[in-house]
């Protein structure tokens, strides 16, 4: 069983531009969750999706996006870069369902600077 | 906002049982405790999670009170390579509920 990968590990962008990362979720999970950490502080979420529909979204502005594919891996996209964007992007795959027992499992993380 | 309150940090040596302390006064009836830590530099890790009942898995056991307003979390011998930000959260169970952080606790194994 693989775990979630996340690519690249580090990003440097400048204010204004766009930027996407990518996930590769856990085999067998058809849910994605993407969650913004600011450093010293607990992962906020982003959004999540659900076979390929946004599932719910937390308080960010719509030039965060994301998709999710048919192989369940994900992007998450950002336009017009700001400065309090820098941060650990994590993304966190798990199995959805009333009965799921199958909690999320995250990956390590994409470390954005953005300048 | 977190429903959770825990301390900002706390200190163990190493060997020793680690019990980190949880309130969650508000927590509704088919809300389940979870327990997630971060290990510096890495994505956030499952520990356990429960409802009422006492829990125990490989990792760690969960000690939730009668009136489920509080719970302890114990590594019953703690290592070097438990020091990490250890995560109290209230949620309903399942893998399509968001995750809400709050700050954790800094849990710190000294030799």
């Amino acid at each position: 069983e693989t775990g979630v990968t996340q690519s690249p590990t580090h990003l440097i962008k400048t204010r204004g531009q766009q930027v996407t990362l990518r996930c590769s979720s856990q085999s067998g999970h058809n849910t994605v969750s993407w969650y913004q950490q600011a450093l010293g502080q607990g992962p906020q979420f982003i959004f999540q999706y659900y076979r390929e529909e946004e599932n719910g979204r937390g308080n960010f502005p719509p030039r965060f996006s994301g998709l999710q594919f048919p192989n369940y891996s994900s992007e998450l996209n950002v336009n017009a870069l700001e400065l309090d964007d820098s941060a650990l992007y994590l993304c966190a795959s798990s199995t959805a369902g009333w009965f799921s027992y199958n909690e999320q499992f995250f990956g390590p993380g994409t470390r954005l600077t953005v300048l | 906002d977190a429903k959770t309150t825990q301390p900002p940090s706390m200190d163990c040596a190493e060997g020793r049982a680690a019990n980190l302390p949880c309130n969650h006064s508000t927590i509704s009836g088919n809300e389940y405790v979870y327990w997630y830590r971060q290990i510096h530099s890495q994505g956030p890790q499952y520990i356990i999670h429960g409802l009422k009942n006492n829990e125990t898995n490989e990792m760690a056991s969960l000690i939730i009170t009668e009136d489920r307003k509080s719970s302890t979390l114990i590594l019953p011998h703690a290592t070097l390579r438990d020091t990490a930000v250890y995560y109290c959260i209230v949620k309903a169970q399942g893998g399509s509920e968001k995750l809400v952080f709050g700050k954790g606790t800094k849990l710190t194994v000294n030799p």
